[in-house]
């Protein structure tokens, strides 16, 4: 049983045109968080809530905005995409904040995003 | 300075074999929990292992058992028994307990390809 869903699993957009990657999660989990990541590379974090509450990171350009409306959605906006933004994005839930096991990371399968 | 860090880009082991992937990390927070990843080519993100910097025993799952050395900050996975399916990249990462809410610190990861 999925607990963590992204859509669409691939996405192609064009040079400029927005994009919006979906997330959901059926675990109730207070967190989201979107990651950045590019080919053999970590995970970069772009951003998460905490309930409600938007945390940014200091170097995500911009170009891209999430949105919350409730526990289950988080969405992924890309404004402008651009060739850089080539990438895998992965959304991620946790139950709190803490460094403790209950509070793992759930990852979702992915959204492979290619700009053309 | 790095706070996790592989420094095996990649690693090679024939089926049956074990394996220990390294993993160091750098933190003064006295409470903080290490977590491996897997992520196949498929892009998915599964969880293997925790341990906490309070455990008392080194943490094990199945054919995955955490070598954890507190002094020397160290946190090395072993895989016992190879199997093809393990060929995968594997992160380790880092969440320290100062700051509520914030995602995991992951290394640049390691390459595994198990041959037959």
């Amino acid at each position: 049983d999925a607990m963590v869903i992204q859509n669409p699993r691939y996405q192609v957009t064009q040079f400029g045109k927005p994009v919006t990657l979906s997330c959901s999660q059926t675990l109730n989990h207070n967190v989201m968080y979107w990651y950045q990541q590019k080919s053999s590379q970590a995970p970069k974090l772009l951003f998460h809530y905490y309930d409600k509450d938007f945390n940014n990171e200091a170097d995500t350009p911009d170009n891209f905005q999430s949105r919350r409306p409730n526990t289950s959605f988080c969405f992924l906006d890309i404004r402008s995409p651009g060739l850089g933004d080539a990438a895998m994005y992965l959304c991620a839930t946790s139950r709190g904040g803490g460094p403790g096991k209950e509070n793992e990371q759930y990852f979702g399968p992915g959204t492979r995003l290619t700009v053309t | 300075a790095q706070k996790i860090t592989q420094t095996q880009p990649g690693m090679f082991v024939q089926e049956k074999e074990a394996v220990t992937l390294d993993c160091t990390y750098d933190t003064s927070d006295p409470s903080y929990g290490l977590f491996w990843y897997k992520q196949p080519s498929s892009g998915e993100m599964i969880f293997l292992i925790y341990q906490g910097s309070y455990d008392q025993q080194n943490a094990t799952e199945g054919r995955y058992s955490l070598n954890f050395q507190k002094a020397r900050k160290s946190a090395n996975l072993v895989i016992s028994a190879s199997q093809l399916g393990d060929s995968a990249m594997y992160f380790c990462a880092m969440r320290e307990s100062n700051q509520a809410g914030t995602a995991l610190i992951f290394g640049k990861g390691t390459t595994l390809s198990v041959s037959s």
